[in-house]
């Protein structure tokens, strides 16, 4: 089955720290990957989409990568803001259905003066 | 939020009511989906819609259905509602070309007591 695991389910750091966010997927083949940001009470927010070519995409302090040979992703905030608090949600669009994105179930982030 | 609005943002219900949910753009984007999120999965697909008159079933379509009568609006449906259909419901489209990229709305917070 078709899946996409993150970790770790919540995290809180410090502001002005890195943190990075993994993302482990069994969907193959795929056609892409994309980090969603998700406000609390808000929709998600695309941050970057990588194809299965392509190891990193960098969105100003956000940096995704992408092993397609381990089928491993990593989302890397550099310098957290208090804004950065929110929840991460890997999603993988499957090569044979590219409508039906498959999502994981998302980082919670907490960001702390 | 990409031009999309739901209506309405929040309903309390009762079992055994039906319920419309009303998605609405603005830009003549072709492909529309509705979403529901829950509390540890990801988001999942219940219907999606390429056209007017032209919907599919998602993941999770039992106890729902779709109306796509103009490119603008999207409605889902609940029959009867049941318990289990308590959740955040999104409504998403995708721009045409690209990787499929899909934007969100702002979410309706449906409660069914």
């Amino acid at each position: 089955k078709n899946q996409v695991e993150q970790s770790p389910q919540s995290l809180i750091i410090l502001e002005g720290k890195n943190c990075t966010l993994q993302c482990n997927y069994t969907v193959s083949p795929f056609s892409n990957l994309r980090w969603y940001k998700q406000d609390t009470g808000r929709g998600p927010v695309s941050l970057t989409i990588m194809t299965f070519s392509e190891n990193t995409k960098s969105n100003g302090r956000y940096t995704a990568t992408l092993d397609a040979d381990t089928k491993q992703s990593s989302l890397h905030i550099t310098a957290s803001q208090l804004s950065d608090s929110a929840s991460y949600i890997c999603v993988v669009g499957p090569m044979d259905s590219s409508y039906k994105l498959i999502f994981g179930s998302g980082t919670r982030l907490l960001v702390r003066p | 939020d990409a031009g999309i609005t739901q209506s309405p943002r929040h309903k309390v219900t009762e079992t055994g009511t039906p319920v419309t949910l009303r998605c609405h753009q603005t830009e003549n984007h072709r492909y529309m989906y509705w979403y529901r999120q829950d509390p540890g999965h990801g988001l999942r697909l219940i219907h999606y819609s390429y056209g007017v008159k032209d919907t599919d079933k998602g993941e999770v379509s039992d106890g729902y259905s779709v109306s796509r009568s103009k490119t603008e609006d999207f409605l889902l449906t609940l029959e009867s509602a049941t318990s289990s259909q308590t959740s955040v419901y999104f409504c998403a489209i995708t721009p045409v070309g690209g990787y499929n990229e899909q934007f969100f709305g702002p979410g309706t917070r449906l409660t069914v007591l």
